[in-house]
């Protein structure tokens, strides 16, 4: 059973627009998320986090959003540019080591 | 600064042989883990180790083992390969324990035939 899922396999983005990945998750005990950027052949890079007790988080041109009553969160990224394309993972956990990764998302932003 | 290195980077090997998986990191870090990511799905996490001397179980820990010695060095050992452990595999870090892993290695390909 996927505790976390990413239901868009891929998105595609024009330069300079805002990119909107997303997250769903089943598990009401999560209370911490992160996202990872991953480049081919590369490990991945962290981006940012949400604690359950937020529900906006920025960094720079990263803002994730938090909807606990429906599971659900996204990253927003503005302006999107063509060094931003990659595979975007969401992570939870219920407060252990164990995060629990999403499938990902290819995000291609198009120049 | 090198990071999260790993090491080897490609392995191809035959069921039942053994092989060991090294990670080393130099930022001091306390926690290690150990994950695997095979196509379509996201990492799952094999072992975690929160210091030198412990590590516990992740989602898949069935066929490995680890050994982790000393702060810097986190291994993974597969004592009789199997097809099923064909995957890439990720070694990460992080300071703190139970902390995100905030620092990932480039990877290792293991295919088994």
């Amino acid at each position: 059973d996927q505790q976390v899922k990413q239901n868009s396999p891929s998105l595609s983005v024009q330069e300079g627009r805002i990119s909107i990945l997303n997250c769903d998750y089943t598990n009401s005990m999560f209370d911490y998320f992160l996202w990872y950027k991953k480049y081919p052949a590369e490990g991945p890079t962290f981006l940012i986090s949400i604690s359950s007790i937020k529900d906006k988080n920025e960094d720079g041109r990263f803002t994730v959003f938090l909807n606990k009553s429906a599971k659900h969160l996204s990253l927003h990224i503005v302006p999107s540019q063509p060094g931003d394309s990659a595979v975007y993972f969401c992570a939870a956990t219920s407060g252990t080591y164990k995060y629990i990764f999403g499938t990902g998302t290819r995000l291609k932003v198009l120049a | 600064n090198a990071g999260v290195t790993q090491n080897p980077k490609f392995q191809v090997l035959k069921t039942g042989q053994s092989m060991t998986l090294q990670c080393a990191q130099d930022m001091n870090h306390n926690s290690m883990y150990w994950y695997r990511q095979d196509p379509g799905m996201g990492l799952r996490l094999i072992y975690y180790s929160a210091s030198e001397g412990t590590t516990d179980k992740g989602e898949v820990p069935n066929g490995y083992n680890v050994s982790r010695l000393n702060k810097r060095e986190f291994s993974l050992r597969l004592e009789s390969a199997a097809p099923s452990q064909t995957s890439v595999y990720f070694c990460a870090s992080c300071p703190g324990a139970g902390a995100l892993p905030s620092n990932f290695g480039e990877g290792s390909w293991l295919t088994v035939v």
